[in-house]
């Protein structure tokens, strides 16, 4: 039972470059999260998918778009890359909505130049 | 927007001695979540208030949520060097499917 998983785990950019952050859950779980972490920021959502088929947009969403491929699967995507976008980036999980437990992946540390 | 505050951002102190953590909210909240995130690890889970006035622990760690349903407390006795990490407390308002809000964390570092 792998849980959350994220890749790539470093990643460094150059500005104007994309690239698709991947995460992937095996427990089942309907709701699906990107969150970035910066120093002295605490945890931001950048956008969520509630259940398949579904996504929506969090405190932080511009710069970014998101696919919910199917139920396992969560796909964050910067098409134009950004020294502001440097951050830490986790991906997360649960069963539903706002009061079930979110579990995290590992997290992608990304770098942009 | 909904807001929490989580303060202090840092606190030091000599293992053995007690912490605590506190998190304010502008808003009434549904539920809390407090999370723990070892240094250069990822959040997990630590617990889950919802009842107004509740009280749980955890062993060494006691966690209330306010009347109010405003805020709330994490209190750890006597640390330890495993205690190390970063505390989030995270809420939700209710009401829609947006995610829960993050505090921005209370770093707590201990002396041995």
């Amino acid at each position: 039972n792998a849980g959350v998983t994220q890749t790539p785990k470093f990643q460094v950019l150059k500005t104007g470059q994309s690239m698709t952050l991947q995460c992937a859950q095996d427990m089942n779980h309907n709701s699906m999260y990107w969150y970035r972490q910066d120093p002295g920021m605490g945890l931001r959502l950048i956008y969520y998918s509630a259940s398949e088929g579904t996504t929506d947009k969090g405190e932080v969403p511009n710069g970014y778009n998101v696919s919910r491929l199917n139920k396992r699967e969560f796909s964050l995507r910067l098409e134009s890359a950004a020294p502001s976008q440097t951050s830490v980036y986790f991906c997360a999980s649960n069963i539903a909505g706002y009061n079930s437990p979110l579990h995290f992946g590992n997290g992608t540390r990304l770098t942009v130049t | 927007g909904q807001q929490v505050m989580q303060i202090p951002q840092y606190q030091h102190v000599q293992e053995g001695e007690d912490f605590t953590t506190y998190c304010n909210s502008s808003t009434t909240l549904s539920n809390i979540q407090w999370y723990k995130q070892r240094p250069g690890g990822h959040p997990v889970f630590l617990i889950q208030l919802v009842k107004s006035g509740e009280v749980k622990k955890q062993k060494r760690l006691t966690f209330q949520f306010g009347e109010a349903k405003k805020n709330s407390s994490l209190h750890i006795t006597a640390t330890q060097t495993t205690d190390v990490g970063t505390y989030f407390c995270a809420g939700h308002s209710g009401g829609g499917a947006d995610g829960l809000t993050f505090g921005k964390g209370t770093h707590l570092i201990i002396q041995p």
